[in-house]
């Protein structure tokens, strides 16, 4: 898929607990971007980076950070995981802004319980 | 945000012709329309996008109207593996760059 993966593929977390998923990509595309997917609400963009150390809010950004500090990784965080941030996470990438694909990587499913 | 509507569902026969829809009068004239899949719970797979003129790839065809208020992706010879979510998407107008996703068209391809 493009050269992204996304680790772990699968996590069951408690309620408060500090979780982080990682986005790597082997294509040195300067954008990437993090969505949660969810029934009845298809993807949400929650971060999204234009560069190293350059990130920006989505739509639905509350309880998460991002970070990236080398082009290949973005890091989401949930400083402390709820059951509302159970939902399948997706990474994507992009080489430019616009008129180009995203590609995605296969998802992480997380579980809060 | 680029708002746009596509059918809930859409049933098409295996060998046929899919013909999805989609109006997205928001659109502003330097947008790109584009064209995603989702198969069960993999990641979405990117089919194609257009700016004012048709285009056609190995996978699909997108038909673009002249006033850019809506598009049909045309799926020519569909089967039983096309079966997925669709996603009809303009970009997302905070961002500049990601796009928004929608609810899709899930399409059912029949023996």
């Amino acid at each position: 898929d493009a050269g992204i993966t996304q680790s772990p593929r699968h996590k069951v977390t408690e309620t408060g607990t500090p979780v982080t998923l990682r986005c790597h990509q082997t294509e040195n595309h300067r954008y990437m971007y993090w969505y949660r997917q969810d029934p009845g609400h298809g993807l949400r963009l929650i971060h999204y980076s234009y560069g190293v150390k350059d990130t920006d809010k989505g739509e639905v950004s509350d309880g998460y950070s991002v970070s990236r500090s080398k082009t290949e990784d973005f890091l989401l965080t949930l400083e402390s995981a709820t059951s509302s941030q159970t939902s399948v996470y997706f990474c994507a990438i992009s080489e430019v802004s616009k008129g180009t694909a995203l590609h995605f990587g296969n998802g992480t499913r997380l579980t809060v319980t | 945000d680029a708002k746009t509507t596509q059918p809930t569902s859409m049933d098409c026969a295996e060998g046929r012709a899919a013909n999805l829809p989609c109006n997205h009068s928001t659109i502003s004239g330097n947008e790109y329309v584009y064209w995603y899949r989702q198969i069960h719970s993999q990641g979405p797979q990117y089919i194609i996008h257009g700016l004012k003129n048709n285009e056609t790839n190995e996978m699909a065809s997108l038909i673009i109207t002249e006033d850019r208020k809506s598009s049909t992706l045309i799926l020519p010879h569909a089967t039983l593996r096309d079966t997925a979510v669709y996603y009809c998407i303009g970009p997302n107008s905070n961002s500049g760059y990601a796009l928004n996703f929608g609810k899709g068209t899930s399409l059912l391809v029949t023996p």
